[in-house]
């Protein structure tokens, strides 16, 4: 299936941990995001990456590192997790400018 | 500050019935406007995008309108159905930044029988 995939779709971790959430996207795109959509259902832009370089990179504590290993993964990496980073965090790709096409979400709990 | 805001935040409509959602914006300067259904537990995905110079724009039975003067854009549902319970998202294209995104909170709509 062409598609914007996530793993995991759920992340249950305590405060302090770090963990990663991987994205890969089959649609030949050459930009990739990450977005936060917090209690209040609003999307906000994190990062975006067009053909592994960095584009856009919002005002994100550091502990928010992305990593694009090729044009068809964007991973994003937090460290010492805390309670307000609970959100659902996603995945999107596009052709620059053009339509972007989201992932399913991966739900982050921090307990 | 470049925001969107949408109305009502919540409603609920009679399977079969009409409904309009409206969005409001600041954006500028503004590349494109596009509507996105987010179905609960998953990703938005896109029903229309219009440019400056469209004022409607239709995928079956959604219809959204642009008036670019007003800043105002329009979202109608047309003979609802269940499945059109969801959430719908504005989403104004801020020309400049790799054309970054700008959210609405979303209205969400809840058909019944």
């Amino acid at each position: 299936d062409t598609a914007v995939s996530q793993t995991p779709k759920y992340l249950v971790t305590q405060m302090g941990n770090d963990k990663s959430i991987k994205c890969e996207q089959n649609l030949g795109h050459d930009t990739m995001y990450w977005y936060k959509q917090d209690s209040k259902k609003f999307l906000k832009i994190m990062f975006s990456y067009n053909n592994k370089e960095l584009i856009i990179n919002e005002t994100v504590p550091n502990r928010f590192s992305p990593k694009s290993p090729d044009k068809a993964h964007l991973n994003l990496h937090i460290n010492s997790l805390e309670l307000g980073d609970s959100a659902v965090y996603f995945c999107a790709s596009s052709l620059l400018g053009n339509e972007q096409f989201f992932g399913p979400g991966t739900r982050l709990t921090v307990l | 500050k470049n925001q969107v805001e949408q109305s009502p935040q919540s409603l609920i409509i009679l399977e079969g019935k009409n409904c309009t959602l409206q969005c409001n914006y600041t954006v500028s300067p503004f590349s494109n406007l596009r509507w996105y259904k987010q179905d609960t537990g998953r990703g938005p995905v896109s029903l229309t995008i219009m440019t400056f110079s469209e004022n409607t724009k239709s995928n079956g039975r959604y219809t959204a309108t642009l008036d670019a003067d007003t800043k105002q854009s329009s979202l109608h549902i047309t003979a609802s159905q269940l499945s059109d319970s969801a959430s719908y998202i504005c989403v104004v294209s801020y020309k400049a930044a790799g054309n970054k995104l700008t959210f609405g909170g979303g209205t969400r709509v809840l058909v019944k029988p």
